[in-house]
């Protein structure tokens, strides 16, 4: 089984930061990874797919990179929206998810 | 209206069964795998099981394989999930979810749609 393991668990920050959330996996996964924002109480919304392509209506603040066994969601100005928590999933093989990384209120 | 709607959950003894059932709608169903992806209380998300598009092929995780079982009617544009063997770790909010890329060269993809989940309780 992949191993999909994701950085910081937790990450605090204040509106208007740029925030970087890693996302590792145990054996290259070429581009094949999606991210997505979960709030309380809410069921997760995709952000990207293919490590950097954006979802149809996602702000353009959000962006990926990476290819292989490394990946990054960006956020480039962290808006009051956007603290929640933060999950990876590859789909190379079978489907796996990260831990999570909660963005919180620094 | 695109959209998933769960049901079927809900308070179960230890060993028991359920059977989770998902309808979907404002799409065209049979051109999509399925899945069922479960969050225990307060932890991360897990893939449980997905189904290909015409049923014939299923994919569970080790933790559910033997005790649950995917299906679908591509007719009533239902998922389903037979739920047997239950266990206090089987404990969560259960989502159906529906693959974004109908491609099937390849087996596996991201989730564009999800249900609101319906949450199932094992009480041991």
């Amino acid at each position: 089984d992949i191993q999909m393991t994701q950085s910081p668990s937790t990450l605090s920050a204040s509106v208007g930061d740029r925030v970087t959330i890693t996302c590792r996996a145990s054996q290259s996964i070429s581009r094949w990874l999606a991210w997505y924002q979960q709030k309380p109480g809410k069921a997760p919304d995709l952000l990207i797919y293919e490590a950097s392509t954006l979802e149809s209506g996602v702000p353009s603040r959000f962006s990926g990179s990476g290819s292989g066994t490394e990946f990054t969601l960006t956020i480039s100005s962290l808006q009051p929206d956007d603290f929640a928590t933060y999950y990876c999933q590859q789909y190379n093989n079978i489907r796996g998810f990260g831990q999570g990384t909660k963005v919180e209120i620094k | 209206e695109v959209q998933l709607l769960e049901s079927g959950g809900g308070l179960v003894q230890s060993g028991g069964s359920l059977r989770l059932s998902c309808a979907a709608s404002g799409f065209t169903f049979s051109d999509y795998v399925m899945s069922w992806i479960r969050q225990a209380p307060g932890k991360g998300l897990e893939w449980v099981s997905s189904i290909r598009h015409t049923g014939g092929v299923t994919y569970y995780a080790d933790s559910v394989k033997g005790r649950f079982t995917i299906s679908r009617d591509n007719v009533k544009h239902t998922l389903n999930l037979q739920m047997s063997s239950l266990r206090a770790e089987d404990t969560g909010i259960y989502y159906c979810a529906k693959d974004g890329d109908s491609g099937t060269w390849k087996s596996s993809w991201y989730f564009d749609l999800w249900g609101r989940g319906t949450l199932v309780t094992v009480s041991s």
